[in-house]
């Protein structure tokens, strides 16, 4: 299936550290997006990054494609408590119609 | 608040029931989506409207059916649910079918007993 699939599954770092998420996929894509969830939540969009592009940047969000690896990565800098959540990332299935495939996602503990 | 309002939050039935849940959008949004999200699982792309017309129906049960009876309201009729159905059901919406971000309720929580 093309559904994303995220590395590590848990990631537990001190407040002030910067975080790194994984994420690989299987087949070509149009774009990649990364999303947070806290608990009880809905999903949040960060990211959304094109199959042309290499890297964007959003705040303290650092986000990388690498389409001959089918990887991408989700750099956090000098994270915050606030920032424990789960990430996932998505990948659409080329058909230009935004249907979004989603993995399991990494879940973040920062500790203060 | 995202934009995106689903009710109930959370929601318990038995097996012989008859329910929904109800997503309504109000950022404008032409393209609305049904979410399945399990425990340990990915999620689960169920179903897509576009314009109210339904655009995709990922090999879904018939005991779950959408209704999108204009582009800011979708539901989710459920019937004769399994256990295996308990679930966080999260509706999405986003500005069309092209790339672009997706927008999320904060999901009902369904437990089937």
């Amino acid at each position: 299936s093309q559904q994303g699939e995220e590395d590590p599954q848990a990631l537990s770092i001190q407040e002030g550290e910067n975080a790194t998420m994984n994420c690989s996929y299987k087949t070509s894509i149009n774009n990649l997006q990364w999303y947070r969830q806290n608990s009880g939540r809905g999903l949040v969009h960060l990211i959304l990054i094109r199959s042309n592009e290499r890297e964007k940047h959003s705040g303290r969000l650092r986000v990388t494609l690498d389409t001959s690896k089918k990887s991408s990565s989700l750099l956090i800098t000098a994270s915050r408590a606030a920032d424990t959540a789960s990430y996932f990332c998505a990948t659409d299935d080329q058909t230009g119609a935004n249907n979004l495939f989603f993995g399991t996602g990494t879940r973040l503990t920062v500790i203060p | 608040e995202t934009g995106v309002t689903q009710t109930p939050r959370h929601l318990v039935m038995g097996m012989t029931n008859k329910k929904s849940l109800k997503c309504e959008q109000h950022l404008g949004h032409n393209a609305m989506y049904w979410y399945k999200q399990s425990a340990k699982k990915p999620l689960e792309l169920m179903f897509v409207y576009n314009f109210k017309e339904q655009t995709e129906n990922n090999s879904v049960p018939s005991r779950f059916s959408p209704e999108c009876p204009n582009s800011s309201h979708l539901f989710l009729h459920l019937h004769t649910l399994q256990p295996e159905d308990s679930a966080l059901y999260l509706c999405a919406s986003s500005r069309d079918r092209g790339i672009s971000p997706l927008h999320f309720g904060n999901g009902t929580r369904l437990t089937v007993t």
